[in-house]
């Protein structure tokens, strides 16, 4: 199961880009990069997920580089409610898949 | 997206009580549930595996005597916290898989239980 290693915390500000980037060093080739949100007293919610290269939905936008042993997740013009915690995810297409969190980042967004 | 629905969302019990916490798939069938615990600013520590029809797999370290779960449906995962004690004070959260979806989004969160033991 591949490891993933975030920053503990970050802060930005209103307007600002923000990026949170993960590594996962020994990614498996059938695995996915997901990225969850997650605000205090609730459930993780998902973001974003990726394979390679560039994704990006409404809400995100997710970077893999092509040795996909990082990935960086983009959050454009934050605002005070994107301040939570930031957990990315390798996901395996296919087989048993035991969904483990490491530590995090904790995005703090000040006005 | 799916919808998983976990009840109740804050207990307060007694020392020594059992408590049961509920976590449904609402609109797709789960065939595999887990169930994790949330110290405060920490991260999920998962503490079970719960597969329809067949015993939970544990996480080392984790009680199964102390933490019951059932997974008799395809929707429905509880996990009983039996003869509670303080330290068991904590954020509880189920997640459903759903793994034969289509979208990217598979794996569905409960909106945690605070359990509170007194």
């Amino acid at each position: 199961l591949a490891k993933t290693t975030q920053p503990i915390s970050m802060d930005s500000y209103e307007g600002q880009e923000v990026n949170i980037t993960c590594s996962h060093n020994n990614i498996a080739t059938n695995d996915y990069i997901t990225w969850y949100q997650q605000f205090p007293s609730q459930g993780p919610r998902f973001i974003i997920q990726g394979y390679k290269t560039k994704v990006t939905n409404e809400v995100a936008s997710l970077f893999i580089p092509a040795d996909r042993k990082s990935s960086t997740l983009s959050l454009p013009r934050v605002s005070l409610s994107d301040t939570a915690v930031y957990y990315c995810l390798v996901d395996p297409s296919g087989g048993s898949y035991i969904p483990t969190f490491g530590r995090g980042t904790s995005l703090i967004v000040h006005p | 997206g799916a919808v998983v629905s976990q009840h109740p969302s804050r207990v307060i019990c007694k020392s020594g009580t059992s408590v049961k916490i509920e976590c449904r798939s609402l609109d797709f069938q789960a065939t595999t549930m887990f169930w994790y615990r949330q110290f405060p600013k920490k991260s999920l520590m998962l503490m079970a595996t719960s597969n329809e029809g067949s015993k939970a797999t544990y996480e080392q370290g984790v009680e199964k005597d102390k933490f019951l779960i059932n997974h008799a449906s395809l929707t429905l995962s509880t996990l009983t916290v039996t003869s509670a004690h303080p330290e068991d004070s904590s954020f509880y959260i189920c997640s459903a898989n759903s793994r034969d979806r289509a979208s990217p989004e598979k794996l569905f969160f409960g909106s945690g239980t605070q359990l509170s033991v007194l």
